[in-house]
Parts: C-alpha cells; sequence; structure tokens
C-alpha cells in the first residue's frame, strides 16, 4: 500500500515569513495530493491540492509543488500571518476510497 | 463542507459498552467515509461506503461497525471488542468520481 512521510512535524516561522512542508510517497499510481488545514479541535479544511499530471499549483499566497520522478510534493505558504496557525495534512491517492494521509505538521507563526 | 454535521461532539463510553456516533450530509455526495485521529497520527480509514447499503473495510476496522441504508447517513458503531476507543472521529464524504473530500466537524471519544 502507500506510505506517506511528511517533515517537519513542528515549524516556527516568524510572521511575515514562508513556510515550506514536504511530503513524500511511495506509491507511483497515486495521482491526486491535497492539502488540509486543521485547526484545534476542528475539521481539516481543504486549502489545496495538485493532480498528477501538474507540477505546481498557487492560490494566492499558498502554493504546492510536485514531483513525480521523485515522488514527492511540498506546500508553500508566503508572507505568513498568525492564523496560518494550525496543522497541516499532506495526502496521496490514486482512487477515491484510497486516502493516504501523512502524520501532520503544526505550524505556528509568531507575531 | 458545511453540509456534513456529526453528533455528539463529545460521547463518553464505559467499559464493555457499544456507542453509535452519527454522520449526516445533505450534500448529496454518494461516498461516505469514517477516519480516526490520534494525537501525533494521521488520519487513518476506518470504513468506507460509495454507494447506499455497501461498504469496505478501511484499515483498521476491527472493533467498528458501520451501516448505509441512506443516502445522507452513515452511522458508526464503536463496539466493546474496541480496547482503544479513545480518539477524535473525522466523517468525510465525497461525489462519485471525484477525490476531493469533505470533513464534519468531528466526535471526540473518551472512554470512562
Amino acid at each position: 500500500g502507500e506510505n506517506v512521510e511528511q517533515h517537519p512535524s513542528t515549524l516556527s516561522v516568524q510572521e511575515g515569513d514562508s513556510a515550506v512542508i514536504k511530503c513524500t510517497y511511495s506509491d507511483s499510481a497515486s495521482n491526486y495530493f491535497p492539502w488540509y488545514k486543521q485547526e484545534l479541535g476542528k475539521r481539516p479544511q481543504l486549502i489545496i491540492d495538485i493532480r498528477s499530471n501538474v507540477g505546481e499549483k498557487k492560490d494566492q499566497r499558498i502554493a504546492v509543488t510536485l514531483n513525480k520522478t521523485a515522488k514527492h510534493f511540498s506546500l508553500h505558504i508566503t508572507e505568513t500571518q498568525p492564523e496560518d496557525s494550525a496543522v497541516y495534512f499532506c495526502a496521496a491517492s490514486n482512487a477515491p476510497s484510497e486516502f493516504y494521509f501523512g502524520t501532520g505538521t503544526s505550524l505556528t507563526v509568531i507575531p | 463542507d458545511g453540509g456534513i454535521t456529526q453528533s455528539p461532539k463529545y460521547l463518553f463510553r464505559k467499559e464493555g459498552q457499544n456507542v453509535t456516533l452519527s454522520c449526516e450530509q445533505n450534500l448529496n455526495h454518494d461516498a461516505m467515509y469514517w477516519y480516526r485521529q490520534d494525537p501525533g497520527q494521521g488520519l487513518r480509514l476506518i470504513y468506507y461506503s460509495q454507494i447506499v447499503n455497501d461498504f469496505q473495510k478501511g484499515d483498521i476496522a476491527e472493533g467498528y461497525s458501520v451501516s448505509r441504508e441512506k443516502k445522507e447517513s452513515f452511522p458508526l458503531t464503536v463496539t466493546s471488542a474496541q480496547k482503544n476507543p479513545t480518539a477524535f472521529y473525522l466523517c468525510a464524504s465525497s461525489t462519485q468520481g471525484t477525490e476531493t473530500q469533505y470533513f464534519g466537524p468531528g466526535t471526540r471519544l473518551l472512554v470512562l
């Protein structure tokens, strides 16, 4: 089965700096890679996703890059703000019923 | 994702007791999922259902059961066979043929 590894587990950045979270996956058949943001005690919310036919996708301050050859994808948050503080999860999927999640990164943005 | 509701928000289970977590969606989604979230771990799939009256085991189905009698509802029962049930349980749904999953607000299950 698929194995998704996510690094780092915790990340602290100064407000205004950039944050980068990386995930690797093992199954070359995986073709959909979403990122979720989860605030304390709340539901995960989809913030951006990318499919295997695209190398990069951007939405305002958030971007995701995918390297299919190396089997890794990354979340980039620029100009971080305190409200970006949360746990971020990556996932890899090759079928709607087969989602494999990373272990999460706790991001703290220091004002 | 506002169309997915879970209840209760907190649930307490006594030893040997079965408890049922509710998940309802009004998004007309075909597929529904149950995940378990433990501290420091990612979400792990318990059960999923792609159509009414059909469901499949996920990676950690032991000690859990589900039913899918209606498209809108996918209740999860945590049985007494689940020896370590304390966790945050998340329900999700998606439209058939798409991978994007939308999550409910979760139920935190605690053992007395």
